[in-house]
């Protein structure tokens, strides 16, 4: 089963603009998680903020999380057309020891020149 | 080795058949992770490994379906009396270890696209 929520399904914004992704969960967690998928393939890492985190940066991110709204975004600054990708939340519960990821159903942001 | 490394990249197979899928973590990797993505959605759980034991396996969406890790690094997932709703790309990801200390994120292999025909 899917945790988390995206909004929105699809973004579509120029070069140059900012982009901004949220994500809604439903139980507590450790910690949440943003991902990037190009072509349905592999996910690459971008960014982890700590259930006890408010905001994080990281280059051009800038992730926020809300632990009593249980919702998160994520803002893209000054996007280029090489941000074209899925981006997907993954929330990470305790679970048999592990950190068991969960993950929404992704915002598929296109950037156009 | 650098990445996780998943083979075959793509796998047709007709209904019924038996496929085994492999992943190769990052090398010191203890932890790892198999998750199902069928087109648009997100990922899903299947099963973790911690070591060679099989710590979460509620994932797996029935008996037909089996992961192995016997020496704690190269894991197969296996798939038996496949079904055309098997089709879906499989990830496998590994991250140094499991639990609060694993805080770095997961390294994802690039997946491998199963269609069942």
């Amino acid at each position: 089963s899917q945790q988390g929520e995206e909004d929105p399904q699809a973004l579509s914004i120029q070069e140059g603009e900012n982009a901004t992704m949220n994500c809604s969960y439903k139980t507590s967690i450790n910690n949440l998680q943003w991902y990037r998928q190009n072509s349905g393939r592999g996910l690459v890492h971008l960014i982890l903020i700590r259930s006890n985190e408010r905001e994080k940066h990281s280059g051009r991110l800038r992730v926020t999380l809300d632990t009593s709204k249980k919702s998160s975004s994520l803002l893209i600054t000054a996007s280029r057309a090489a941000d074209t990708a899925s981006y997907f939340c993954a929330t990470a519960r305790k679970a048999g020891g592990g950190n068991k990821l969960t993950f929404g159903t992704g915002t598929q942001l296109k950037v156009e020149l | 080795g650098a990445g996780v490394s998943q083979t075959p990249s793509n796998k047709v197979t007709e209904k019924g058949k038996y496929v085994e899928l492999r992943c190769d973590p990052i090398s010191g990797h203890t932890a790892l992770y198999w998750y199902r993505q069928s087109l648009g959605q997100g990922p899903e759980f299947l099963i973790y490994f911690q070591g060679t034991g099989a710590a979460d396996d509620s994932g797996l969406p029935n008996d037909r379906f089996f992961a192995v890790r016997p020496e704690g690094s190269v894991s197969t997932l296996k798939i038996q009396r496949t079904e055309r709703g098997d089709s879906a790309v499989y990830l496998c990801a590994s991250s140094l270890r499991g639990g609060d200390s694993s805080l770095a994120g997961y390294t994802f292999g690039s997946g491998t696209r199963l269609t069942v025909v």
